[in-house]
């Protein structure tokens, strides 16, 4: 059965620091990585995906995220946040059809 | 704007009542996913319709229901309305295969 783990429920950070957050999948075929982005009020956009190719893969705003195979994870990063970044980001693999992780709250500090 | 329009925005009803959710999707896309979103539940993937027929079923009661039309458009019914069914509604379009898919506004339903 396919599975989507999201470490982090809630994340508060200063303006200026790195962040990274966990997901973690489980399924036994080719699966695609997405992250999604929710701003308040606002409707899900598309963040980054990966289908194939290089595993590091950039996205819009700053983000990337890292495919490692072995680990069956796909977590999310951004050297430097800013406090329009705060949001509610979903991981979503998808293998025979998509799912989506509970989603991290990311509170940007001023 | 993501090009998928979905309506009604919000919707007050009672319980045991029947409601149609409306999603148009982006020109040119031939899928249509519904979600519903709560805060308990996160964000569940309902069914997903590629050109009139239905693809995938995800955690949907029976008493909800979906079809898509001729013209690409779909809509989701739900009926023996619950105070539990309350959540925020989405649906997304996409191309059909392992791709992108394009989230509505979506309709913000009160069950009371």
């Amino acid at each position: 059965a396919q599975s989507v783990s999201q470490h982090n429920h809630h994340v508060i950070l200063s303006e200026a620091a790195s962040l990274e957050l966990g997901c973690n999948y489980s399924y036994g075929g080719t699966v695609n990585l997405f992250w999604y982005v929710q701003y308040p009020g606002q409707h899900l956009q598309l963040l980054l995906k990966y289908f194939s190719g290089d595993p590091l893969v950039k996205g819009i705003k700053g983000f990337e995220a890292e495919f490692i195979k072995s680990k069956f994870s796909f977590n999310l990063r951004k050297p430097s946040v800013q406090w329009s970044d705060t949001a509610e980001y979903f991981c979503a693999p998808r293998g025979d059809k998509i799912i989506f992780g509970k989603g991290t709250r990311l509170h940007i500090l001023p | 704007d993501s090009g998928v329009t979905q309506t009604p925005k919000h919707l007050i009803t009672a319980t045991g009542q029947r409601v149609t959710l409306r999603c148009s999707p982006r020109s040119g896309d031939l899928s249509v996913y519904w979600y519903q979103q709560s805060l308990d539940q996160g964000l569940q993937f309902l069914i997903h319709y590629y050109n009139g027929e239905e693809r995938a079923k995800g955690n949907i009661l029976e008493r909800f229901s979906a079809q898509q039309f001729p013209d690409l458009h779909s809509e989701l019914n739900l009926s023996s309305l619950e105070l539990g069914d309350s959540a925020l509604y989405f649906c997304a379009s996409g191309g059909g295969g392992q791709e992108t898919q394009y989230f509505g506004p979506g309709t913000r339903l009160l069950v009371l």
